[in-house]
């Protein structure tokens, strides 16, 4: 059970839109529509704001949007803000109830 | 409102058991609708799910902890806990609990330091 990879960091002016890939296996990410994702600040406990690939919780701005594509999450965030920068990570199911997260990615507003 | 709180020891010597609990408010533990997990992050890198419990008793623990690792319920006090033992530097880390599937609650966090 490996983790899933991401880029160590992305970054995007206020207003501009980025994007975080999240790529697994046909075990976990590819395997089945269970992708969640997590926004840490620093100090902080995660928080979710993706879940099951697309769907946002109530509350998390419509700013963030989910996909997958075969063995690829990915989580777009439009209309990049200041309190935008943070930690973001991905979580796959990877079967019989286990789980695995991605390496992290860290997220500047320039 | 759901809340979860980890308690427990901030320090632990090489080689011995890490102990660990979480104490849920607001929701039963036993509802039968989620799990309950644990995961921790070393300082400065990434998540790493440990393992998790259902009020059935079923646990499902990473592969690469399972060995060291347990986590059950305490039901009468709507808590569960987790147990690694044979702690190393390298199982430093915050540690935190949470529901599953979904992992939408967490708790604050607790760090632990391995050190004798």
């Amino acid at each position: 059970q490996s983790a899933l990879t991401q880029p160590r960091s992305v970054s995007g002016s206020p207003g501009q839109s980025v994007t975080i890939s999240c790529t697994g296996t046909s075990n976990d990410v590819g395997g089945y529509n269970y992708v969640s994702w997590y926004q840490q600040h620093p100090g902080k406990a995660p928080k979710l704001i993706i879940y099951d690939v697309t769907e946002r919780p109530s509350g998390v701005p419509d700013r963030f949007s989910g996909s997958k594509s075969g063995n690829t999450a990915s989580l777009t965030i439009s209309g990049l803000q200041a309190e935008d920068e943070a930690d973001f990570y991905c979580c796959s199911y990877a079967g019989t109830y286990t789980y695995v997260f991605g390496t992290g990615t860290k997220v500047t507003v320039l | 409102q759901v809340q979860l709180q980890e308690s427990g020891p901030g320090l632990v010597k090489p080689s011995e058991t890490l102990s660990l609990t979480c104490t849920v408010s607001g929701a039963s533990i036993g509802s039968g609708i989620y799990h309950w997990g644990w995961i921790r992050q070393p300082p400065g890198k990434g998540l790493e799910w440990i393992g998790s419990v259902h009020y059935s008793g079923a646990t499902y623990y990473n592969p690469s902890l399972k060995n060291r690792v347990t986590i059950f319920m305490e039901m009468s006090e709507n808590q569960f806990s987790l147990k690694l033992n044979s702690v190393t530097a390298a199982d430093a880390a915050v540690y935190y609990c949470a529901r599953l599937r979904t992992f939408d609650l967490w708790g604050q966090g607790t760090l632990v330091t391995v050190s004798s």
